[in-house]
């Protein structure tokens, strides 16, 4: 089991659907993460949260919206997707202040854009 | 043997053989390093991690070797079981003003045959 839990597991959605994808982590740490993994892939950074602040944005399109309510929460809100966003899409967590620590993942939400 | 190419390199053991998988990174700035195992349907899983003021660290049945001159990282599991297949990423990170960088290697599959 994972320190960092990612609902749903799976997801299917239209076009022209609006979905969120939820992360929750309890270990105190305050950097959240999301991450894009096509198959065969390593992860791709999308967007990074410090603080509960947006603070990296990999040039991810705008029909990807990122959220982080508390410091345990990450969510990230999709709209009208398109389906090359069909992938694996990780939440993962670290410390800030403590140097060399790693990221935390969970298991992630697969997701297919029909 | 291992085999690269357009697909995720694949290192196939036998059962009870040692694996060595290997890793090149870019960033001679990079002074931390970590090995995350990912199975089928799961988010990468922390392995073992290693300072850059280190050349060598071991963990249960698993060591990692760092050599800056050439800028190469190894991941070695001894005694390799069913259990340990998997695709390994190697991870390199480095700091910058948003705090630490993580970079993704390609991955290796790590194919255990009876």
């Amino acid at each position: 089991d994972t320190e960092v839990t990612q609902t749903p597991k799976h997801l299917v959605m239209g076009m022209t659907n609006k979905k969120s994808l939820k992360c929750e982590q309890h270990m105190g740490h305050r950097a959240m993460y999301w991450y894009k993994q096509k198959a065969k892939k390593p992860p791709e950074l999308m967007f990074v949260y410090s603080y509960e602040k947006l603070s990296i944005n990999e040039s991810v399109p705008s029909r990807f919206s990122p959220e982080c309510p508390n410091s345990s929460l990450l969510n990230l809100h999709l709209h009208a997707l398109q389906p090359e966003d069909s992938a694996l899409y990780l939440c993962a967590s670290s410390h800030l202040r403590v140097s060399n620590q790693p990221q935390h993942f969970g298991d992630g939400t697969r997701l297919s854009i029909l | 043997g291992e085999s690269v190419g357009l697909h995720l390199p694949t290192l196939s053991v036998q059962e009870g053989d040692n694996s060595i998988i290997n890793c090149a990174y870019s960033n001679s700035a990079s002074d931390y390093f970590i090995w995350y195992k990912q199975e089928s349907g799961k988010g990468p899983q922390f392995i073992i991690d290693i300072r850059s003021n280190m050349d060598k660290r071991q963990g249960q049945r698993v060591t990692v070797l760092l050599n800056k001159t050439v800028k190469h990282l190894s991941l070695q599991i001894a005694a390799t079981q069913p259990g340990d297949s998997a695709v390994y990423f190697c991870a390199e990170i480095s700091r910058d003003n948003y705090g630490q960088n993580f970079v993704f290697g390609p991955g290796t599959r790590l194919s255990v045959l009876p």
